[in-house]
């Protein structure tokens, strides 16, 4: 299940099950939008991004929704392994600007 | 190549010391970005160099200087830090506007801690 508090909101899944980790991003305007994974002791991975005239995409394993109207960004992961253990981080900008802003992320615990 | 190449990986320094981050990439990136990440927090934007200007501050305190002397190579110059901007610098860099919306590509940060 989710927890929220003190520390990240974490989200614990049995290794096989599908996962959705979701964000709510903060500017109307953004129009682009990134979902990096971040391992403990490393710097944020690239995993899957999705522009305003979409409402989804899918990667490998991966699938991104966006929701432009209430501003909610999710990511599934299919059939999640323990090497999905890690920090799930949103970030949004606008096209033509290099600025990434990035929400508040979300502790992925695959459990084997 | 995608990588973006950060050193050192850790560095202790004094309130008093002056101290250098750097930051390489040869993805041919025209916009470089350091971000600063506390524990259990998102990166938070520090700066932005595009076409190796300086095009984004976002009210950085002047104890942190950054220098961008070509296009794949970015600095960033500590002098007198305080404690609490122990944390994690990283560096990232993107293909720029003009191709418009590509995603940034992350070092593997500088684990900083000021004593």
């Amino acid at each position: 299940g989710e927890s929220v508090g003190l520390h990240l909101p974490t989200l614990s899944v049995q290794e096989g099950d599908n996962s959705i980790i979701n964000c709510a991003y903060s500017n109307s305007a953004s129009d682009y939008f990134i979902w990096y994974k971040q391992e403990s002791g490393k710097g944020p991975q690239f995993i899957i991004d999705i522009r305003s005239n979409m409402d989804k995409r899918q990667g490998q394993r991966v699938t991104v929704l966006l929701n432009k109207t209430v501003k909610h960004l999710s990511l599934q992961i299919a059939a999640t392994q323990p090497g999905d253990s890690a920090v799930y981080f949103c970030a949004e900008s606008l096209y033509n600007f290099n600025k990434f802003y990035f929400g508040s992320g979300t502790k992925l615990n695959v459990k084997p | 190549d995608t990588e973006v190449t950060q050193t050192p990986k850790h560095l202790v320094m004094g309130m008093t010391n002056k101290k250098s981050l750097k930051c390489e990439q040869h993805m041919g990136h025209r916009a470089m970005y350091w971000y600063k990440q506390k524990a259990k927090k998102p990166p938070e934007l520090m700066f932005v160099y595009s076409y190796e200007k300086l095009s984004i501050n976002e009210s950085v305190p002047s104890r942190f200087s950054p220098e961008c002397p070509n296009s794949s190579l970015l600095n960033l110059h500590l002098h007198a830090l305080q404690p609490e901007d122990s944390a994690l610098y990283l560096c990232a860099s993107s293909q720029g506007i003009e191709v418009g919306g590509s995603e940034a590509f992350f070092g593997q940060g500088t684990r900083l801690t000021v004593v």
